[in-house]
C-alpha cells in the first residue's frame, strides 16, 4: 500500500492565484516526520519543511503555509499569490519512527505549473 | 556553504559500459543515500550508508554498487548499464536520527546510448 499519497498528478494556475497541494499519509506509527521538497526543472530536491507528529501547528514561511491534521492523516502545503517560480513538482515525504533506517517514503509528487 | 556535490551533472555511457558517479558533501553527515528517479516518478531509494555500514535496498539489482572511501564521498558504479538505467542519480546525506531531514545534491542524469 503506499504510504504517501499526492492525488493531483499534474496542476496548472495563473499567476497570483493560489494553489494547494495535497498529501495524505498512512502509517501505525505514533512518531513519524513529515517533509516537502519542492523539484524544479533543473533537478535537485530542495527541502521545504519538515513537521514531527507530535507538533500539529500549521506553518507559515512567506507564500508558503502548511496545514497538518492528524485526524484525517494531511499535510498539505499551499502557495498564495503564485509566481512562475513557484513551477516545480513537489514531493510529499514520510519518515517513520520505526524505521530501521532512515527510509523516506515519498509521493509521487504533484507538477506545479505556474502561467504567466 | 555546506552542501552536497555531484560529478558529473551530466553523464553519457555506452550500453554496457562501466560508469562511476561521485558524490561529495561537508555537511558531516553521517547517512548517505544513492536515489534513483526516473521521470514523473519518486525518487527510489537504491542504498545507503550508516557511516560505513551498508545498507542495500532488497529490489536494488546487482549491477548496482557503491563505495564510500570516507565520510566526504561516495561513489555509484554501475557495471554494466543498460538502456533501463537511464535516469536521474540523486545523492543525499543525513544526521543520523530518524527525523532527520535528507539533503539532496543537483543530481547526475545518466544517458544510456
Amino acid at each position: 500500500a503506499q504510504k504517501v499519497t499526492q492525488a493531483q498528478t499534474e496542476i496548472s494556475v495563473v499567476e497570483k492565484e493560489d494553489v494547494t497541494l495535497d498529501c495524505v499519509y498512512e502509517t501505525r506509527d505514533t512518531t513519524y516526520y513529515l517533509f516537502w521538497y519542492k523539484q524544479p526543472p533543473s533537478g535537485e530536491l530542495v527541502f521545504l519543511i519538515r513537521r514531527n507528529s507530535f507538533d500539529e501547528q500549521n506553518e507559515i514561511s512567506g507564500r508558503y503555509s502548511w496545514n497538518f491534521q492528524k485526524s484525517t492523516s494531511s499535510f498539505n502545503f499551499t502557495i498564495t499569490a503564485s509566481q512562475v517560480v513557484d513551477s516545480a513538482v513537489y514531493f510529499c515525504a514520510l519518515s517513520e519512527g520505526s524505521n530501521t533506517g532512515n527510509q523516506f517514503y515519498f509521493g509521487t509528487g504533484t507538477s506545479l505549473t505556474v502561467i504567466p | 556553504d555546506a552542501m552536497v556535490i555531484q560529478n558529473p551533472r551530466y553523464q553519457v555511457t555506452q550500453f554496457g559500459k562501466p560508469v562511476t558517479l561521485s558524490c561529495s558533501q561537508t555537511l558531516n553527515h553521517n547517512v548517505m543515500y544513492w536515489y534513483q528517479q526516473k521521470s514523473s516518478q519518486a525518487p527510489k531509494l537504491l542504498f545507503h550508508y550508516y557511516d560505513k555500514d551498508f545498507n542495500n535496498e532488497a529490489d536494488t539489482p546487482d549491477n548496482f554498487q557503491s563505495r564510500r572511501p570516507n565520510t566526504s564521498f561516495c561513489f555509484l558504479d554501475i557495471r554494466s548499464p543498460g538502456l533501463g538505467d537511464a535516469a536521474m542519480y540523486l545523492c543525499a546525506t543525513s544526521g543520523t536520527g530518524r527525523w532527520e531531514t535528507q539533503y539532496f545534491g543537483p543530481g547526475t542524469r545518466l544517458l544510456v546510448l
